[in-house]
């Protein structure tokens, strides 16, 4: 079946570049989200990206699709302690359109 | 602003009650979710449901039902609590063209 792979942990200094890094496996997916979790709440969509698309940016957000290797990621910068949470990448599957996830990448992020 | 909401952000059960968990959403979505979340599993699928009365089942039915008797709520099910089942229930819902909006979670304790 359809698959997202994430990294489980990653811990940065405050003020540092946070790189979040995600790998899918069904090519024919439309769109690819990013969604953040804070402790105890639900999941909120942060971002997502078409496929057609390579690169979005979004204030101290970018996203970068390679297609062709199936790895999106996702760049904080100047990496806030309110950044600190776990984030989803998921991925719209082809078929019936539902959302599949990776299991979250809990950043930490250190004074 | 599309709300989803549940019904109970926590919930102390016996093992072998009854257990419904409700979610509501606003926005006439057609689409409705019913996940769980452990951690170091990610999110995985239980349940989803594309109208009213149809459901599908998702990546681990076993142990739950669902039912859509409105388009606005989408209700989980566990006919017989186990200890197995204390997790966290996220349900989300979405329209064919948006991303998948979620709602606060319920966690789910089974004594």
């Amino acid at each position: 079946g359809e698959d997202v792979e994430q990294s489980l942990f990653l811990s940065v200094r405050e003020g540092d570049s946070s790189v979040i890094n995600c790998t899918y496996t069904d090519s024919s997916s439309t769109y690819l989200y990013w969604y953040k979790q804070e402790p105890g709440a639900g999941l909120q969509l942060l971002t997502y990206i078409f496929s057609n698309m390579d690169m979005k940016q979004d204030q101290r957000l970018t996203v970068l699709l390679n297609k062709k290797d199936k790895h999106l990621s996702l760049r904080i910068a100047d990496t806030q302690t309110g950044d600190s949470a776990i984030y989803f990448c998921a991925e719209r599957e082809g078929s019936q359109g539902n959302l599949i996830f990776g299991k979250g990448t809990k950043l930490s992020v250190k004074p | 602003d599309v709300k989803v909401t549940q019904s109970s952000r926590y919930l102390v059960k016996r093992t072998g009650e009854k257990v419904f968990l409700e979610c509501v959403q606003d926005m006439d979505h057609e689409n409705m979710f019913w996940y769980r979340q452990d951690p170091g599993l990610g999110l995985r699928l239980i349940y989803f449901s594309y109208d009213v009365k149809m459901k599908e089942k998702g990546d681990i039915p076993e142990g739950y039902s669902v039912s859509r008797e409105k388009k606005e709520r989408f209700s989980l099910i566990l006919e017989s609590a186990s200890t197995n089942q204390t997790s966290m229930y996220l349900c989300a819902s979405r329209s064919l063209n948006t991303e998948a909006f979620f709602g606060q979670g319920t966690r789910l304790t089974v004594v």
